[in-house]
């Protein structure tokens, strides 16, 4: 079964400090991995995205790095701030596809 | 209005009603989504339209019944369903896939949807 597994489930990081979560997928049928962020009353949105034969890509103060070889990719959050607050989910995409499979989502709480 | 548009955002229903969630997309695609999200559970992809056609049915009870009268409008007409149904729906669009190519899914906003 295809999975992605997403951790920790929840965050509290101080504003300034890095928050990191970190996902892991099982079945290499995947070509991309996006990340998406979700503030209450909204639908998910798309933060960044990387192809499995990039191993960094940065947007900001968010990064993915991605281990090809562990099946592992990870959200860097640089310099947290409270607005960053807001619930992330990691997901992959089966190969040229339409379909995302989606992490269990990290609750993240940036404290000013 | 741009975006994509859910209606109704909150839905209260019986488990012997008959009702149906909307969902609209100003923004040109041809690939339509319905996800459910459940508290502490990944969203689980239910049903994808790529032009106009269903392309995914993920093993959904028959209760959940989709609909796509053309490419900027979906719908999920609901009946009898079961308190393990309450959850919020999201609607997705996006271009369709293509080889080497991601294309991001845009959400609306989601039904909350109660079932008692």
């Amino acid at each position: 079964q295809q999975q992605v597994k997403q951790s920790p489930q929840s965050l509290i990081v101080q504003k300034g400090g890095i928050s990191i979560i970190n996902c892991a997928y099982e079945n290499t049928a995947f070509d991309y991995f996006p990340w998406y962020q979700q503030f209450p009353g909204k639908g998910p949105a798309l933060l960044i995205a990387i192809r499995p034969d990039v191993s960094e890509k940065k947007e900001g103060r968010f990064t993915i790095s991605f281990n090809k070889s562990a099946k592992q990719f990870s959200l860097h959050i640089m310099d947290s701030q409270p607005g960053d607050s807001a619930t992330y989910f990691c997901a992959a995409r089966i190969v040229d596809t339409d379909k995302l499979i989606f992490g269990t989502g990290t609750r993240l709480q940036v404290f000013p | 209005e741009t975006g994509v548009t859910q209606t109704p955002r909150h839905l209260v229903m019986g488990m012997t009603n008959k009702k149906s969630l909307k969902c609209e997309q100003h923004l040109g695609h041809n690939a339509m989504y319905w996800y459910k999200q459940s508290a502490k559970k990944p969203l689980e992809l239910m049903f994808v339209y790529s032009l106009e056609e269903r392309v995914e049915n993920n093993s959904v009870p028959s209760r959940f019944s989709p609909e796509c009268p053309n490419s900027s409008h979906l719908f999920l007409h609901l009946h009898t369903l079961q308190p393990e149904d309450s959850a919020l729906y999201l609607c997705a669009s996006s271009p369709v896939a293509s080889s080497g190519t991601f294309y991001e899914q845009y959400f609306g906003p989601g039904t909350r949807l109660t079932v008692t």
